[in-house]
């Protein structure tokens, strides 16, 4: 089965820095994909990014870029410039096969991140 | 466009009960799947539903049960509620059945069972 962690609970940033998401995965699958979703207290899960297992370069969003270093099987969400409005859950998730062509999300724990003014 | 709508927004039921939940996925979507997110915790999938078949379950009890419509809105059933199924339910669709880029949720029904 597939696996993904987050071992931040919780971060905290000053307004304007950047700052890392880690999370790491753990699947047999050569083929995949991981996402990055933003959750706030409305509980609306935001597509944030996605990254493939064949893409070449790594993924770029606006203020979101993925660090996707595969042989250390991690996907960590980088936010540029951090505004008031980035206080939120973030989850990352990769996509797993199912039987009969489907396929699931499976998430982390999540990372609640704040930014302070 | 709309994006994927939900209803309702918030409910509540007692232990017992049976609720049905809504999803109307983005035009021209025709796979809807659902999630349900326990406080504290990252979704947990539950079923996948694509052209009006089951396409996936996750571990959950007989007591769910879901279907889709010919217009791929879809509705999720739970009978004899648990104290334990108070959680955030999100609906997810995607234009085919592989949940690429394309997976967008909706706002979520939010249920207490008490």
């Amino acid at each position: 089965a597939q696996k993904i962690t987050q071992t931040q609970p919780g971060m905290f940033v000053q307004e304007k820095e950047a700052v890392t998401l880690d999370c790491t995965y753990d699947t047999s699958d050569p083929s995949y994909g991981l996402f990055w979703y933003k959750q706030p207290s409305s509980g609306e899960m935001i597509f944030l990014i996605y990254q493939g297992s064949y893409d070449q370069q790594n993924a770029t969003e606006g203020r979101y870029s993925l660090n996707f270093q595969k042989a250390r099987k991690s996907a960590n969400l980088v936010i540029s410039a951090s505004q008031l409005g980035d206080s939120a859950m973030y989850f990352c998730a990769m996509r797993e096969s199912l039987i009969q062509g489907a396929q699931k999300l499976v998430f982390g724990q999540g990372t609640r991140l704040t930014i302070n003014p | 466009d709309a994006g994927v709508t939900q209803s309702p927004t918030h409910l509540i039921k007692t232990r017992g009960q049976q609720v049905t939940l809504r999803c109307s996925p983005i035009s021209g979507h025709k796979s809807v799947s659902w999630y349900q997110q326990v406080l504290g915790q990252g979704p947990q999938f539950i079923f996948q539903y694509y052209e009006k078949e089951e396409r996936g379950r996750g571990n959950f009890p007989d007591r769910f049960s879901a279907r889709q419509f010919p217009n791929y809105s879809s509705e999720l059933n739970v009978n004899a509620l648990l104290l334990g199924d108070s959680a955030l339910y999100l609906c997810a669709s995607s234009l085919a059945g592989r949940q690429g880029s394309e997976a967008f949720f909706g706002q979520g029904t939010r249920l207490t069972v008490v």
